[in-house]
């Protein structure tokens, strides 16, 4: 079965920094694109980054472009999400997710999350 | 960025009901539509991709339609652990977004 299991989430001050990771098993990890998403505290789900299978390409949504690096270690079947300049508004669950077929861009295998508190 | 709208926002329905929710985009994105069901202190889970085909191992009462701009998911006959918020997603775009979620609760 899939897993896919976060780590790295805690309470940073605001304007700080935090490296998140997901770790993949039972799938050929480098053949999927991965995504991060976040559910912040009364709101919605919000996609925040995408990355190709060797790492090629990668997206990022406007709320943190510049602020937020998607990668990947294919050799460690781990995802990484490093987040810098960290605001109150970053507060939420973050979860990794699997394409569900190599490039497309709908997730069949989530992660239970991750928490991140922006807080002083 | 295609903004996804969906309503209502929040609706209550009993066990055994047909409910239907529906999504709108910005600007057309063909059938680039998925549907994910979340229920509380759980991931997301994926319905329904490519706007009506079924996920595997969801159930039958789950079905999507539409293309270009309006999207609907339906549930046929609601049980009780549908009970739940639901998002649509556009995948037309590289910047994926997100409807704004629809809350389904129990009348």
């Amino acid at each position: 079965e899939v897993q896919l299991v976060e780590s790295g989430g805690d309470l940073v001050q605001p304007g700080g920094s935090l490296r998140l990771s997901c770790a993949a098993s039972e799938f050929t990890f480098n053949k999927y694109d991965m995504t991060w998403v976040r559910l912040a505290p009364g709101k919605g789900l919000e996609w925040l980054s995408q990355i190709g299978g060797s790492g090629d390409r990668t997206y990022y949504a406007d709320s943190v472009k510049g602020r937020f690096t998607i990668s990947r270690d294919n050799s460690k079947n781990t995802l990484y999400l490093q987040m810098n300049s960290l605001r109150a508004e970053d507060t939420a669950l973050y979860y990794c997710a699997k394409a569900r077929m190599g490039v497309t861009r709908d997730f069949d295998y989530w992660g239970q999350g991750t928490l991140v508190t922006v807080s002083s | 960025d295609i903004q996804m709208t969906q309503s209502p926002s929040s609706l209550s329905a009993s066990v055994g009901d047909r409910v239907t929710i529906t999504c709108r985009a910005s600007q057309s994105i063909r059938n680039y539509l998925n549907w994910y069901q979340q229920e509380p202190g759980k991931a997301p889970r994926l319905l329904i991709y490519a706007a009506s085909a079924l996920q595997s191992g969801v159930p039958s009462r789950f079905s999507g339609s539409g293309s270009g701009t309006d999207f609907t998911l339906t549930i046929s006959s609601l049980q009780p652990e549908d009970f739940a918020t639901y998002y649509c997603q556009q995948s037309y775009s590289s910047f994926i977004t997100f409807g704004q979620g629809t809350r389904l609760d129990i009348k």
